[in-house]
Order: C-alpha cells, then sequence, then structure tokens
C-alpha cells in the first residue's frame, strides 16, 4: 500500500534554507505535493512535481525528486518567520487516492 | 469566490449523539474529500465522492457516513458519536490542472470537533 513518512520537526534561523524530507513507497506514483498548512487552517497547496521530472523550481522553492530512491525534498532559500508552519508531503497514487504524510513542522527563529 | 467552506467551526458533543458537518464549494469541482486530522497520524480518509449522488469509502471509514445530494455540498454524518472520534475534520474539493494533468485539492478551513 501506499506510505509516506516525513520527520516531525525542523528548526532553522531566519534567512537560512529549509530542507524537509520525505519517502514514499508507491512506485505508481505520478504527482507528488507539497502543502503548507498555517495555524488554524486548512492545507493550501504550495507546488508539485510530476514523477517523470528530477528538479522543479518556484521562486524560493526548489522540489527535489529521486525517483529510484523514492525520496522527495522541499527547500525553501532565505527562509522567513512567515514560513513556520507544517508541511505535508503527499502522493497521487492509486485511484483517485491522494496519500499524506504526517507533516513536518517548521519553526523558523528570528 | 469562497473556495471551500465548512460548517460548523466548532462543536462539542458528548458521546452517542449525533451531527453532520456540511461542506460546500462554488468551484464546481466533480471530486469531494473528507480527511481527519490527528496528532501524529497526518491527514486520514475517511470518504470520498467522484460526483454527484456518489459516495465511497476511504482509510477510515468506520462510524462515518456521507452524502452527496448536490454537486457543491458533501456532508459529513456521525450518527452516534465517540471519543476516539474527537479529531478536525477537513473537507477537499479537486480539480485537474488543465496543462500538467496534476490533481489539485483545496481545502477547507477545518471543523474541530470534540467528543466527550
Amino acid at each position: 500500500g501506499e506510505d509516506v513518512e516525513q520527520s516531525l520537526f525542523l528548526s532553522v534561523r531566519e534567512g537560512d534554507s529549509s530542507v524537509i524530507n520525505c519517502t514514499y513507497t508507491d512506485s505508481s506514483s505520478t504527482y507528488l505535493y507539497w502543502y503548507k498548512q498555517e495555524p488554524g487552517a486548512g492545507l493550501q497547496l504550495l507546488t508539485y512535481i510530476f514523477s517523470n521530472m528530477d528538479m522543479k523550481q518556484d521562486q524560493r522553492l526548489t522540489v527535489l525528486l529521486n525517483k529510484k530512491d523514492k525520496h522527495l525534498s522541499l527547500r525553501i532559500a532565505d527562509t522567513q518567520t512567515g514560513d513556520s508552519a507544517i508541511y505535508f508531503c503527499a502522493e497521487r497514487g492509486g485511484y483517485q487516492k491522494v496519500t499524506f504524510g504526517i507533516g513536518t513542522k517548521l519553526q523558523v527563529i528570528p | 469566490n469562497a473556495g471551500v467552506t465548512q460548517t460548523p467551526k466548532f462543536r462539542v458533543l458528548k458521546t452517542g449523539q449525533s451531527m453532520t458537518l456540511l461542506c460546500a464549494q462554488d468551484m464546481n469541482h466533480e471530486y469531494m474529500y473528507w480527511y481527519r486530522q490527528d496528532p501524529g497520524m497526518g491527514l486520514r480518509l475517511i470518504h470520498y465522492s467522484v460526483g454527484e449522488g456518489t459516495t465511497a469509502k476511504g482509510e477510515v471509514p468506520d462510524g462515518y457516513n456521507v452524502s452527496r445530494l448536490k454537486k457543491q455540498n458533501f456532508l459529513l454524518g456521525l450518527e452516534s458519536a465517540a471519543p476516539s472520534q474527537t479529531s478536525v475534520y477537513f473537507c477537499a474539493s479537486r480539480r485537474t490542472d488543465g496543462s500538467s494533468g496534476a490533481n489539485v485539492l483545496t481545502f477547507g478551513a477545518g471543523s474541530r470537533l470534540t467528543v466527550l
């Protein structure tokens, strides 16, 4: 079955880069996603990558995909206090199903 | 454009009581989902719908029922609430990005339910 794993917590200083990692098990995943959840709010899509791509860049965000190792990472350059949130990795695998990781809480220290 | 709206935002129930959570979307999306979010568990899919009049079970459907009588609404019901159903519930609707084919979920703000 599908499974998505993430570390629970990451702390970085403002201005540094953050790297959030994720591993997944479903080799048939077509798309992999990063969602952001701010306190008291729902999840918002940050970015996604198609499974035949290695990298996608979107302003301060860089997504790297290693399909062989089933490893996905999200790099946030010049991390700001407004980036403090929970970040969810998700994969689109089986029929109509998107599987989420447990979320990584990013704490940005001023 | 409101997106996905969930009501109520907060509710406290006693064990055995029933209630319905309402999800409404104004984006004409076919697919809608109900998830629950618990500490250390991430989001787990309860039920989903691929269109008006259809529903299907997700990962954790027991104790919940759903209905999709109108395309814009997806209702989640608890017939006899249990403390194990204390959670934050999120509704989402799905669109397919026209250029990439990626499925993109739009989430509501969540409904926090406490069962005593």
